[in-house]
């Protein structure tokens, strides 16, 4: 299907543990970005990445990696989870920067216990 | 510090009524977003603006450069529209920057 997707929808899992959220497009979309939404906060860019193989980090970068080896894909890896990293991720697209409108995916609700 | 401001947070209106949510912004912006995001969590894209007014349906949405200020209206309020609208602006570095939302709720 056309579009952008993320998997997995809902995920839990405990501190300390390995997690990867993917995230995938099919309109070979330049620009792809990882967002966290929290209660007050609104939200917040993780990184982004304008290419393949090319990524930067945003507002709150910390305890996440990325990676961009094909322009379709753009997971995030929790390398050790914490308790605060429980959040609704979202990955949005855009074929520009900021001044062409980004696509969202559904979201990707993770709760770390 | 917020680099986008919104008001008010939460908002209920009765069906029918005309509704305006502000958005201030305190950064250089090339664009202005509007972003709705209904129960259930998805986000879709309402308006991209940077300068003037864009109108779709019964939304309409103004920008003010010199202001560093947005609004979104909504005519004719309807329940359907009951979700959380989102002002966000694209700024220097590919950086985006998102209010914390509007919550609306519209009363049949």
């Amino acid at each position: 299907d056309a579009g952008i997707t993320q998997s997995p929808r809902y995920k839990i899992t405990e501190t300390g543990r390995q997690v990867t959220l993917m995230c995938h497009q099919t309109w070979s979309h330049s620009y792809m970005f990882w967002y966290r939404q929290d209660l007050g906060h609104g939200l917040r860019l993780i990184y982004y990445s304008a290419a393949a193989d090319i990524t930067d980090k945003g507002e709150v970068p910390d305890g996440y990696v990325v990676s961009r080896s094909k322009t379709e894909n753009f997971p995030l890896t929790l390398e050790s989870a914490t308790r605060s990293q429980t959040s609704v991720y979202f990955c949005a697209s855009s074929d520009t920067s900021g001044i062409r409108e980004q696509f969202f995916g559904p979201g990707t609700r993770l709760t770390v216990l | 510090k917020n680099e986008v401001e919104q008001s008010p947070q939460n908002l209920t209106a009765q069906e029918g009524e005309f509704i305006t949510i502000n958005c201030s912004y305190s950064v250089g912006i090339s664009a202005l977003h509007w972003l709705q995001q209904h129960p259930g969590g998805g986000i879709v894209s309402l308006f991209m603006l940077s300068s003037g007014k864009k109108k779709h349906g019964r939304l309409i949405a103004t920008i003010n450069i010199q202001e560093k200020h947005s609004s979104l209206h909504i005519t004719a309020s309807h329940p359907r529209d009951s979700a959380v609208y989102i002002c966000a602006v694209s700024g220097p570095g590919n950086q985006f920057y998102f209010g914390t939302g509007t919550s609306l709720t519209v009363i049949p």
